[in-house]
């Protein structure tokens, strides 16, 4: 299972772009990378996922190299709302898949200054 | 469209009992995974259902069991409860027929307690 590297915590002010770096060393082909956020007392929430080069969605974007050993999380223009704590996981989801365990590290926890 | 749905929230249990705890899935649906997860930790991978089967197991002693009803539905057993079993229990559920992108649903958890 391809264990990941992110900073335990960053601080960001309201309205800036916050960028979150996840290292994955020994991703496998196989392997998706997924980001989820989570508040707390609550389970975590899907926030975007991607194979390689560049995902965007309506909350975010991912940005992969093409080495595939990182990414990066984007989240434009953060509000207070954004406080939460983030997730990188890399996995094989496929049916069939030698293994479907998504390990979570303990994720990054993002504080949004007013 | 209901969203993965756990019960009960909330849950005091003494040292030694046993407890159940349920998840529905989200509709269409067919996969559910439980997580375990401590105070301030990430959640930990407990086991994964699918078809009524137990498919993947995480590092979790044999107290830990589970089971899937024909209706996707999923509980979670734990017996000879431990102080070390308090934390927040997560139900996750996904298609396992949609290939590689399948991302997880979690429900907002069942807060175990032991004392």
């Amino acid at each position: 299972l391809a264990k990941t590297t992110q900073p335990i915590s960053m601080d960001s002010y309201e309205g800036q772009e916050v960028n979150i770096t996840c290292s994955h060393n020994n991703i496998a082909t196989n392997d998706y990378i997924t980001w989820y956020q989570q508040f707390p007392s609550q389970g975590p929430r899907f926030i975007i996922q991607g194979y390689k080069t560049k995902v965007t969605n309506e909350v975010a974007s991912l940005f992969i190299p093409a080495d595939r050993k990182s990414s990066t999380l984007s989240l434009p223009r953060v509000s207070l709302s954004d406080t939460a704590v983030y997730y990188c996981l890399v996995g094989d989801h496929g049916p069939g898949a030698g293994s479907y365990q998504l390990t979570f590290g303990k994720g990054t926890k993002l504080s949004v200054i007013p | 469209d209901a969203g993965v749905t756990q019960s009960p929230t909330h849950l005091i249990k003494t040292r030694g009992q046993q407890v159940t705890l349920r998840c529905s899935p989200k509709s269409g649906h067919d996969t559910v995974s439980w997580y375990q997860q401590a105070l301030g930790q990430g959640p930990q991978f407990i086991f994964q259902y699918y078809e009524e089967e137990e498919r993947q197991r995480g590092n979790f002693p044999d107290r830990f069991s589970g089971h899937q009803f024909p209706n996707y539905s999923s509980e979670l057993n734990v017996n000879a409860l431990l102080l070390g079993d308090s934390a927040l229990y997560l139900c996750a559920s996904s298609r396992f027929a949609q290939g590689n992108y399948s991302p997880l649903h979690f429900g907002n958890g069942t807060r175990l307690t032991v004392t």
